[in-house]
């Protein structure tokens, strides 16, 4: 149980471009999701928290502008990168947690790698 | 200071040996505590939750807490070179909070 499926799992296109990333509960309802950052060899970089229905909460520093959160049912939340730039090239990972946040775990999608050219 | 740190390694165990993984947090109502694997270039997966004081069993994991010093640790016994990972630390009183992680090396 509590499997989280994120698409796509690589991205590679065009400075400018806008890239979106899917983040799916397939066997739970997920109130709330949360979007993580990660470069090479470098922590877990929370971005921005995202709850069904309403607007997402951002960690100070990132850009909500920038970083588009839709999480418009129970089940799914998408990131959208605007105009994305190289130095926007990262991993890109979901989580989210069955039943709300209290004192469950969170269970991780697999990841989407982004590359900006 | 942090809210969750851990060492970040790297830590070399041989093959077969015992591996501990140790966490210390800051905020003194957290409720639950988790640790996560990561292998290189994957996203983390859960292996091991706690939420009493003591010792919690998983198979050849141990996860262990001590609320009273704001401390959990892992162990892995009969340690193998696919335990080779970063593992996380993450403690969660409403809100998780993840350590940097420490990364483990499994020598055959």
């Amino acid at each position: 149980g509590a499997v989280v499926s994120q698409h796509p799992s690589r991205v590679i296109c065009k400075s400018g471009t806008s890239v979106k990333i899917e983040c799916r509960s397939l066997d739970f309802q997920a109130t709330t999701m949360f979007w993580y950052r990660q470069f090479p060899k470098k922590s877990l970089m929370l971005m921005a928290t995202s709850n069904e229905g309403s607007k997402a909460t951002y960690e100070q520093g990132v850009e909500k502008d920038k970083f588009l959160i839709n999480h418009a049912s129970l089940t799914l939340s998408t990131l959208t990168v605007t105009s994305a730039h190289p130095e926007d090239s990262s991993f890109y990972i979901c989580s989210a947690v069955d039943g709300g946040t209290g004192n469950q775990p969170q269970h991780f999608g697999d990841g989407t790698r982004l590359s900006i050219l | 200071q942090k809210e969750v740190e851990q060492n970040s390694g790297p830590l070399s165990v041989p093959e077969g040996a015992i591996a501990s993984l140790n966490c210390t947090y800051s905020d003194r109502g957290s409720q639950s505590f988790f640790w996560y694997r990561q292998y290189s270039g994957k996203s983390p997966e859960l292996i091991m939750f706690i939420y009493s004081n003591g010792d919690k069993e998983d198979g050849r994991f141990t996860a262990q807490l001590n609320k009273a010093s704001q401390y959990v640790s892992l162990l892995i016994r009969d340690s193998q070179p696919s335990d080779s990972a970063t593992y996380l630390c993450a403690v969660n009183n409403n809100d998780m909070r993840f350590g940097a992680g420490t990364r483990l090396t499994v020598k055959p």
